[in-house]
């Protein structure tokens, strides 16, 4: 089946530590996207790629890294430096910017 | 950058009832986009209508692209339309979701 398959599911760190969440797509698209939700808000951008080995800073990059070494991947970092880091994240891809785009089924991340 | 709102924040209908969701979006745009994001958080996709007119069974969608709007209709609600409805506008680069609207269908 072709999709967007984002791990894990659910996932709780000690405050301080780095985590990576995981993102793979096998839907041959271009672009991928990190969103960040929190409780009861909408959806906020992180990172984008367009491109494999290129990304660009969303709206609230701060605290946070990524990497596209590969088409069909695309991890995020939440490095100790995000102040709040307790969200659910959501990772997306389309052909292209400005195309169709689909989503993962999402992870929560408990910072405790 | 590019802004978008969505109305009414919340909705509450009796299953059975139709409604009209709006999304207003500062500038042109190259695609919009509409969800609905399911109890378990998963975005669903509903449509995707940078103009015109589409129908998939008792939801519809409508984006008038010069007057910077488009309009998600739900004939007919049923309780498995409860969640949040969000609308995501691009131009050029930037990928923009709206606040959301919460619509809560009542058995």
């Amino acid at each position: 089946d072709g999709g967007i398959t984002q791990s894990p599911k659910y996932l709780f760190r000690k405050e301080g530590q780095n985590v990576t969440l995981s993102c793979e797509q096998n839907l041959n698209h271009d672009a991928m996207y990190w969103y960040r939700q929190d409780p009861g808000q909408g959806l906020r951008l992180i990172y984008y790629s367009q491109i494999v080995n290129d990304f660009q800073k969303g709206d609230i990059a701060e605290g946070y890294s990524v990497s596209r070494e590969k088409k069909e991947s695309f991890p995020l970092t939440v490095t100790s430096a995000q102040k709040n880091p307790t969200a659910f994240y959501l990772c997306a891809s389309s052909i292209g910017i400005g195309f169709e785009a689909f989503f993962g089924q999402g992870t929560r991340l408990t910072v405790v | 950058g590019i802004q978008v709102e969505q109305s009414p924040p919340d909705l509450i209908l009796q299953e059975g009832a139709n409604s009209t969701l709006r999304c207003n979006f500062s500038d042109s745009v190259n695609n919009l986009q509409w969800f609905h994001q399911n109890p378990w958080g998963q975005l669903i996709n509903l449509f995707y209508i940078p103009s015109g007119t589409k129908q998939n069974g008792r939801l519809s969608a409508t984006t008038v692209a010069t007057e910077r709007y488009s309009l998600l209709y739900i004939s007919s609600s049923q309780t498995t339309d409860s969640g949040v409805y969000f609308c995501a506008a691009t131009y050029g680069q930037n990928f923009v979701f709206g606040p959301g609207t919460r619509l809560s269908v009542l058995p």
